[in-house]
């Protein structure tokens, strides 16, 4: 199967420790979203690459989260001195763009958990 | 900016019943508009889309939603559910521009015999 793989799919930590994430999209898609989703709520949007630039970063987006897209190919997205809050579902979306959006395909997500 | 408001966070029926799962948005500009289910312990998966054309849209499982311009609303239904449309169903919008995705909160479908 060629979807969206993400992993880890589960991560527990620390307060206050660094952890990554890491995307792999589908093969031909040019396009990486992130999406971070709580108990409850739907998918908030946080950033997103077209090839490997990136295009646009939410608000939720903190100096202490930072994404990578090095090649246009897999993505990173790492959180720095986790918080409690940080407690979530980080979600991996790609897509073909060309002039109009297109399906996003979601991968099954990264759960984190900070204590 | 766009926005999406789904009118109801949990919709209990019995299977066999009808369902409407109703979706709101607002934009100042066209839209592209769609709806996503998640089971539980999945993935996000598309059920069906409206970029253009035919204000109908069929989509997988039996589903259908209707874009309706002037009420801007994009409700989802479903003639007769099954046990195995419990899930978690999602309204989003996006605009011609490519921007992301933005989600509504989700609906909650229970579907009881």
């Amino acid at each position: 199967d060629t979807g969206v793989s993400q992993n880890p799919r589960h991560k527990i930590t620390k307060r206050g420790q660094n952890v990554t994430f890491r995307c792999d999209p589908i093969s031909e898609h040019n396009r990486l979203y992130w999406y971070r989703q709580t108990l409850g709520q739907g998918p908030e949007f946080l950033t997103y690459f077209q090839n490997e630039a990136q295009l646009e970063k939410s608000r939720l987006l903190s100096d202490r989260f930072s994404a990578e897209r090095p090649k246009g190919s897999f993505s990173t997205l790492e959180i720095q001195r986790t918080e409690q809050g940080d407690s979530a579902m980080y979600l991996c979306a790609s897509s073909w763009y060309r002039g109009g959006t297109g399906e996003l395909f979601f991968g099954e997500g990264s759960r984190l958990t900070v204590l | 900016a766009q926005s999406v408001t789904q009118l109801d966070s949990q919709v209990p029926v019995f299977e066999e019943a009808p369902v409407e799962l109703r979706c709101n948005y607002s934009s100042s500009v066209s839209v592209y508009l769609f709806w996503y289910v998640q089971y539980p312990n999945q993935g996000l998966q598309l059920l069906l889309k409206y970029l253009s054309g035919s204000t109908l849209v069929k989509g997988i499982n039996g589903f259908e939603a209707e874009f309706n311009k002037s009420q801007t609303s994009f409700h989802l239904r479903k003639p007769s559910v099954h046990i195995s449309d419990t899930a978690e169903y999602f309204c989003a919008v996006s605009n011609q521009a490519g921007t992301a995705l933005i989600f509504g909160k989700g609906t909650t479908l229970s579907v009881s015999s």
